[in-house]
């Protein structure tokens, strides 16, 4: 069955450092992948989105990847900031419907200042 | 733009009781909804795709006859817990693409806690 793997524990970093998190994928072949970032008690907001045919993705200091070969996705913050420490989910279609998103378990990331 | 209200944000009620969550889309109109579950520090499960005129798309494993979906216009969306029980008490969110594209991004409101007593 269709898998989406992203790092349980969380990460914890020195402000000013590159946080890089991780998203694994078995059993599929998605043409896009999405990131998004929740905070607690809030509803997702969507980040970036990179398809199947583009190697990397950026967006101010955010950075993502896709390897298809590979099946992941690393999602980078440079510089991060104090205000960065969140939920970090990483999405895929799902295999009966590209309609529907399916959700990795996401990394909590968390910025020391 | 793309903005996506969800109400109520918390709502505790009695065991046997049902409860209504709201889903609009503000200022854009959407033919789909989707409604996610979440449990603490777990990932976003998936429980149906609401549509617009026609009847709710349910996952494998979650009962409709307990979580009644109701979209009855382009912008309204609403989730109906059914004779609750403690074990339904989770966050449930809503969802809305603003284009009707495959890879358009989903809009999140900011969820409903729901606490069964």
């Amino acid at each position: 069955s269709q898998k989406i793997e992203q790092n349980s524990e969380a990460l914890n970093i020195q402000e000013g450092k590159t946080a890089t998190l991780t998203c694994n994928y078995t059993n599929y072949s998605p043409a896009y992948l999405q990131w998004y970032r929740q905070d607690p008690g809030r509803g997702p907001v969507f980040l970036l989105l990179i398809r199947e045919n583009e190697k990397e993705k950026r967006k101010e200091r955010l950075k993502v990847t896709f390897d298809t070969t590979l099946k992941q996705s690393l999602f980078h913050i440079t510089a991060s900031q104090p205000a960065d420490s969140a939920t970090y989910l990483c999405a895929l279609a799902g295999m009966d419907s590209s309609y529907k998103l399916i959700f990795g378990s996401g990394t909590r990331l968390l910025v020391r200042p | 733009g793309a903005v996506v209200s969800q109400h109520p944000s918390r709502v505790i009620c009695k065991s046997g009781t049902s409860v209504k969550i709201e889903c609009r889309s503000l200022d854009f109109q959407a033919t789909t909804m989707f409604w996610y579950r979440q449990f603490p520090k777990k990932s976003l499960m998936l429980m149906a795709t609401s549509n617009e005129g026609s009847k709710a798309t349910y996952e494998q494993g979650v009962e409709k006859d307990k979580f009644l979906i109701n979209h009855a216009s382009l912008t309204l969306s609403t989730l109906t817990v059914t004779s609750a029980h403690p074990e339904d008490s989770s966050f449930y969110i809503c969802s809305a693409r603003l284009h009707d594209s495959y890879n358009s991004p989903l809009h999140f409101g900011n969820g409903t806690r729901l606490t069964v007593t």
